[in-house]
């Protein structure tokens, strides 16, 4: 089974900041690499795909890079609405998994 | 626009069966390409994948519910559905269903059913 380790756990920032976060997987996974954003209470949103393709109605200050077994999460530039949780997933093989999440506070 | 919405029982004794559907409504659940799937998220924990199925039956696990899991598809309701036998405490947690176009990603979600394994 695939191994997704996100870092860091959690990440103090103020609007406007450029936020990193970053997804190593425990074996090459190419660039089968999802980004999700999950609300306190609500169900995750799938902001990226194949580690860089932005997803239908998703900001374009998301931007995802990567390939191989490290992936970065970028936002350029925080907005309020951004404080949320991430999580990526590898879909490069079954099962599916997912990393433990970034907490963006 | 593609929606889906979890029923079931939201409270389940120890030992028994969880059981839950999935209801897909704005697209037919027989789409090609379309793979259905459950992922559950313990109380303040990450997410977990549980398995997918296709419209013809076929299904993928995870290989730690496997023995206890079984998902099915009925296409002439449009729905889905998850049995997860013998539950204990640690089933305890958020159940999505959620849709995944070629098998791989989670674009669209259910809003999440709370189950809760307890005497």
């Amino acid at each position: 089974d695939i191994q997704m380790t996100q870092s860091p756990s959690s990440v103090p920032a103020s609007v406007g900041d450029r936020v990193t976060i970053t997804c190593r997987a425990s074996q090459d996974i190419d660039n089968w690499l999802a980004w999700y954003q999950q609300k306190p209470g609500k169900a995750p949103k799938l902001l990226i795909h194949t580690a860089s393709t932005l997803w239908y109605g998703a900001p374009s200050r998301f931007s995802g890079t990567g390939s191989g077994t490290d992936f970065t999460l970028t936002i350029s530039s925080l907005q309020p609405e951004d404080f949320a949780t991430y999580f990526c997933q590898q879909a490069n093989s079954f099962p599916r998994s997912f990393g433990g999440g970034t907490k963006v506070e | 626009q593609l929606q889906l919405q979890e029923s079931g029982s939201g409270l389940v004794k120890p030992s028994q069966t969880l059981a839950l559907t999935c209801t897909v409504s704005g697209d037919s659940i027989s789409s090609i390409g379309h793979y259905w799937s459950w992922i559950r998220q313990h109380p303040g924990k990450g997410l977990e994948w549980i398995g997918n199925i296709y419209y013809n039956g076929l299904t993928y696990y995870s290989p730690s519910l496997e023995t206890r899991l079984t998902i099915s598809v009925d296409t002439s309701k449009n729905q889905f559905s998850l049995k997860l036998n013998s539950v204990t405490a640690a089933d305890t947690a958020i159940y999505y269903c959620a849709t995944a176009p070629n098998s791989a990603y989670f674009d669209y979600w259910g809003q999440g059913t709370l189950v809760t394994v307890s005497s």
